[in-house]
């Protein structure tokens, strides 16, 4: 089973690009990346999914080296409300992999004003 | 297209009784998975079921027990609730088994 390390929290101002890193040595080939944020008492909300390179969408880029053993979710322009727990988790590349994916405890992300 | 709804929002039981929490899933998702958050910790694995069939389990007693219907909504039932057991309970749907989550609003469950 894949398990990924991210830094427990970080701090940033609003109007910066944010970037955490998630490392995932285990990561087995038929895995994918997902990010999720989850506010306080919410379930989490789907942010981005990769296998390899670079994904981008409306909200945020994952950027995930040849090695795949790191990647990195960056979030362009920070506001007050991206104060939340961002989770990197690897996985879902068959069939019987959702019951595998190991949440860890998260990036506490807090943005200033 | 629908979200992920749960039901109830919030909910208090006593040490011993037990529960019952609902699911349903997105729209054109037939596999669920139910999730256990203790507060400040990443969510648990309780188990999933595909098709009307449990597809996994994770390191949950057998006192807590699920369903998924034809129409693919899914029940969680605990029973003998412990104080530990406590926590916000997630749901989450997907297309299939291995493709990506999409999460309810969860139930929080206050056992006293």
């Amino acid at each position: 089973l894949a398990k990924t390390t991210q830094p427990i929290s970080m701090d940033s101002y609003e109007g910066q690009e944010v970037n955490i890193t998630c490392s995932h040595n285990n990561i087995a080939t038929n895995d994918y990346i997902t990010w999720y944020q989850q506010f306080p008492s919410q379930g989490p909300r789907f942010i981005i999914q990769g296998y390899k390179t670079k994904v981008t969408n409306e909200v945020a880029s994952l950027f995930i080296p040849a090695d795949r053993k790191s990647s990195t979710l960056s979030l362009p322009r920070v506001s007050l409300s991206d104060t939340a727990v961002y989770y990197c988790l690897v996985g879902g590349g068959s069939m019987d992999s959702n019951y595998q994916l190991i949440w860890g405890a998260g990036t506490k992300l807090i943005i200033k004003p | 297209e629908t979200g992920v709804t749960q039901s109830p929002t919030h909910l208090i039981k006593t040490r011993g009784q037990q529960v019952t929490l609902r699911c349903s899933s997105q729209s054109g998702h037939n596999t669920v998975s139910w999730y256990q958050q203790a507060l400040g910790q990443g969510p648990q694995f309780i188990f999933q079921y595909y098709r009307e069939e449990e597809n996994g389990r994770g390191n949950f007693p057998p006192r807590f027990s699920g369903l998924q219907f034809p129409n693919y909504s899914s029940e969680l039932n605990v029973n003998a609730l412990e104080l530990d057991d406590s926590a916000l309970y997630l749901c989450a749907s997907s297309f299939v088994p291995g493709r990506t989550q999409y999460f309810g609003p969860g139930t929080r469950l206050l056992v006293l």
